[in-house]
Order: C-alpha cells, then sequence, then structure tokens
C-alpha cells in the first residue's frame, strides 16, 4: 500500500492566486513527522515545511502553509501568492517513529504557475 | 554550514565499470540517506544509516549495489557492476535527528552507456 499518496500529478495557477497541493498518508504510528519539499528544474530539493503529528496548530513558514487534518490523514500544502518562481515538482514526506525514521515520498505533483 | 556535498556531479561510464558516489553529510548530523530519482519510479530510498550503521538497506535493488559509512563524515555508495538501467540522479541527504527534515546534496548525474 502507498504510504504518502498525492493525487494530482500537475496542477496550474495564475500568479498571485493561491493554490492546494493534495497529500494523504497511510500509518498507524502515533509519532510521525510530515514534511514537503521543493524541486525547481534545476535539480535540488528544497525543504519547505515541516508538521509533527502531535502539534496542534498548522504550520506555516512564509507564503506556505501545511493545512493538517490528522483524522482524515491528510497534509495538503497550501501556497499563497503564487510566484512565478513557484513552479517546480512538489513532494510530500513522511518520517515514522516505528519505522526509524526513514523518509517515504510520494510521487510528487508538478505546479506551473501562470503569468 | 556548507551542506551536503556530493561527488561527482556528473559521472559517464560504460556498462560494466565500477562507480562509487561520495557524500560528506552536514556535521553533527547522526542519519544519513541515499535515494536514487527517475521518471519512471521517483524517489526512491536505497539505504540508511544512523550514526553510521545501516538501518535500513531494502531498498538497494540488487547486490551490485553496496554502500558504507565508515566513519561519521563520509559514506559511498558504490555499483559493480554498472548497467545502463543504473542510470539516474542519486541523492545523498542527513539530518540531525529522527524527527527533523532531511538536507540534501545537489545530488549525482550517473549516465551509463
Amino acid at each position: 500500500a502507498q504510504k504518502i499518496t498525492q493525487t494530482q500529478p500537475g496542477m496550474f495557477v495564475q500568479e498571485k492566486e493561491a493554490v492546494t497541493l493534495d497529500c494523504t498518508y497511510d500509518t498507524s504510528d502515533q509519532s510521525y513527522g510530515l514534511f514537503w519539499y521543493k524541486q525547481p528544474s534545476s535539480g535540488e530539493m528544497i525543504f519547505l515545511i515541516y508538521q509533527g503529528s502531535y502539534d496542534e496548530q498548522n504550520a506555516t513558514e512564509g507564503r506556505y502553509s501545511l493545512n493538517f487534518q490528522k483524522a482524515r490523514k491528510s497534509a495538503n500544502l497550501v501556497i499563497s501568492a503564487s510566484q512565478l518562481g513557484d513552479s517546480a515538482m512538489y513532494f510530500c514526506a513522511m518520517r515514522e517513529r516505528d519505522s526509524s525514521y526513514k523518509l517515504i515520498f510520494g510521487s510528487g505533483t508538478r505546479l506551473l504557475v501562470r503569468p | 554550514d556548507a551542506g551536503v556535498i556530493q561527488s561527482p556531479r556528473h559521472e559517464v561510464t560504460e556498462m560494466g565499470q565500477e562507480v562509487t558516489l561520495r557524500c560528506k553529510p552536514i556535521s553533527g548530523h547522526d542519519y544519513l540517506f541515499w535515494y536514487r530519482q527517475t521518471m519512471m519510479r521517483g524517489l526512491e530510498l536505497l539505504i540508511y544509516f544512523n550514526n553510521n550503521v545501516p538501518i535500513d538497506d531494502s531498498g538497494m535493488p540488487e547486490d551490485r549495489f553496496s554502500a558504507k559509512m565508515p566513519n561519521a563524515s563520509f559514506s559511498t555508495l558504490k555499483i559493480q557492476p554498472s548497467e545502463p538501467r543504473d542510470s539516474a540522479v542519486y541523492f545523498c541527504a542527513s539530518s540531525p535527528r529522527g524527527d527533523s527534515p532531511l538536507h540534501f546534496g545537489n545530488g549525482t548525474r550517473l549516465t551509463v552507456t
């Protein structure tokens, strides 16, 4: 079974608009962390935001926020005020304590910001 | 903080040759991961270490692949003999703790002809 599911292979958003990238996860562990990474066309992996399973508040980092719905096992990334430089691949990932903290990635969503 | 350092950035080799990829993690990071990225299979975890000890190598494709971490500041991923299907970008990443984000190197683009 897929541990991390990203159902949107590709998405478009108009510059300056907000966009939500979906991520659902599968775990029976009580202690886990959820991560989002950005991979621009240059290829590097850039960490964006982290949400711990015990965190009650949704994580925010500048224009990035994580819509964490624990009961639904979803951890959607929201990018506000999209910029052309946000065009990239976005990966959702999870580390579980019971899996000795290995980091598993979803298949990614390619976001294209239109001017 | 120099970040995670991988070498070489690009490697082109012929089928059957031995390939060694190198990684220097961030100082003080206890975890080190090796990933492979291809269009077909996405980001695959190959192996990871905690305090220089391999924890999970179930992602290593076959016996041709081996990884070592002789000390806290150096790791290698070796492919012997290499095959065209090994062509991919190989990433090394490190993290200070189990619940912290991974910091990635810039990757090694391997092409096996």
